[in-house]
């Protein structure tokens, strides 16, 4: 069935480690989006994406990297320059117009050790 | 939930009731809107939309209203059950296509039996 894929679930980086987050999903959208989540906070944009091979930077993009090579998927590297990176991390896609909602993964949760 | 704040406005409603959940909104320029759901651990789930040239919109078992004149948007749930529990997130998009949306805190939503 349709939906997307957010993996590992749990995920755990060391000091100066860069970490990848996967983000796969089937339902043809052309739009994929990043968030952070922390304990009372909404969401906060990470980045985005509208189409393949371009992105764009959201709200708190600093220490985070992504690309856009494929329809369907678009990773996420927390990099070591991201000094507080405990948080739990969700994948979004939607069409990207005609006011359809955006869909959301399952999330990981990222730890530092 | 670990994933959801801690420390969120709380509403508790016993089974069967219903409950209204409310959400104050930042931008007049605002012309779509969505409520989220969250359990505990998993990603905001889609429950209903509006666009702002709506002031109600009804799924199944709820109702979306709108209020621009005072940037108010709330969510009823018609008798709530158990499974209703969770976090519930207003989000606001200013460009009409679900790609930038603004998230709320939230709102945790307790059902007593």
């Amino acid at each position: 069935d349709g939906g997307i894929t957010q993996s590992p679930k749990y995920l755990f980086r060391k000091e100066g480690q860069n970490v990848t987050l996967s983000c796969e999903q089937n339902l043809n959208h052309d739009a994929m989006y990043w968030y952070r989540q922390d304990p009372g906070q909404g969401l906060r944009l990470i980045y985005y994406s509208q189409i393949v091979n371009d992105f764009q930077k959201g709200d708190i993009a600093e220490g985070y990297s992504v690309s856009r090579e494929k329809k369907e998927s678009f990773p996420l590297t927390v990099t070591s320059a991201q000094k507080n990176p405990t948080a739990f991390y969700l994948c979004a896609s939607s069409m990207g117009r005609g006011g359809q909602p955006q869909h959301f993964g399952d999330g990981t949760r990222l730890s530092i050790l | 939930g670990e994933n959801v704040g801690l420390h969120l406005p709380t509403l508790s409603v016993q089974e069967g009731d219903n409950s209204i959940i409310n959400c104050a909104y930042s931008n007049s320029a605002s012309d779509y809107f969505i409520w989220y759901k969250q359990e505990s651990g998993k990603g905001p789930q889609f429950i209903i939309d509006i666009r702002s040239n709506m002031d109600k919109r009804q799924g199944q078992r709820v109702t979306v209203l709108l209020n621009k004149t005072v940037k108010h948007l709330s969510l009823q749930i018609a008798a709530t059950q158990p499974g209703d529990s969770a976090v519930y997130f207003c989000a606001e998009d200013v460009t009409g296509t679900a790609s930038k949306l603004t998230f709320g805190t939230g709102t945790r939503l307790q059902v007593t039996l």
